[in-house]
């Protein structure tokens, strides 16, 4: 699977948007780009996933680049309670089935 | 609740000990993980199964380790002579068959270890 950066922490103020980059320059072009997210002392769960078009769901939004080459996590109004580490992950398809995490990005929402 | 859950929450054992995690699946997910994460982490793939078939390992999981989901629903993790080193959280996850391309992954709680 391609390697995922991202920036270690950010901050951000309740009731704006959260924009959460991710740079995965060696992606295939099979594999999908995952985002989790891990609330403290809980499991991660899943918040949305992509190919190469732009996905929105009740949860987020995900920005793909047109060379696929990074991608942005949108919370499009933070509260507290997406106070989180959220890791973006790539993965192919229906045949691979775990995820490779790593540090992630902790971020912060400041009331 | 039909989450992913997990038995016990938390488990402090002294060096030596052997000690036994339970995993219970989403029903009828035939898929199953098993993670462990360090403080700081993130979770770091241990194995697979699907059904009852265990299809993959990592290196992480050195012979003091062994997991099994013997009819295919819920699923234990077993660790002998457990040292310092073993102190995690584990995190058991379950997914349903892929049937597009993609499978999204449920977590449990996990499972808090502390080796003294």
């Amino acid at each position: 699977d391609a390697k995922t950066t991202q920036p270690p922490s950010m901050d951000c103020a309740e009731g704006r948007a959260a924009n959460l980059p991710c740079n995965h320059s060696t992606i295939s072009g099979n594999e999908y780009v995952y985002w989790y997210r891990q609330i403290h002392s809980q499991g991660p769960q899943y918040i949305i996933h992509g190919l190469k078009n732009n996905e929105t769901n009740e949860m987020a939004s995900l920005i793909i680049t047109e060379d696929r080459k990074s991608s942005t996590l949108i919370l499009p109004h933070a509260t507290l309670r997406d106070t989180a580490v959220y890791y973006c992950i790539v993965r192919s398809g229906s045949n691979d089935y775990k995820l490779s995490f790593g540090a992630g990005t902790t971020v912060t929402v400041r009331a | 609740d039909t989450g992913v859950s997990q038995d016990p929450r938390h488990k402090i054992t002294k060096r030596g000990q052997n000690v036994t995690f339970r995993c219970d699946p989403i029903s009828e997910h035939n898929r199953l993980y098993w993670y462990r994460q360090t403080l700081g982490q993130g979770p770091e793939f241990l194995t697979y199964f699907q059904n009852e078939a265990q299809l993959e390992k990592s290196r992480l999981l050195s012979d003091r380790f062994s997991a099994e989901r013997p009819k295919g629903s819920f699923s234990t993790l077993e660790i002998q002579r457990t040292e310092q080193g073993d102190s995690a959280m584990y995190l058991c996850a379950s997914s349903p068959r892929a049937e597009r391309t993609y499978n999204e992954q449920f977590f449990g709680p996990g499972t808090r270890l502390t080796v003294l």
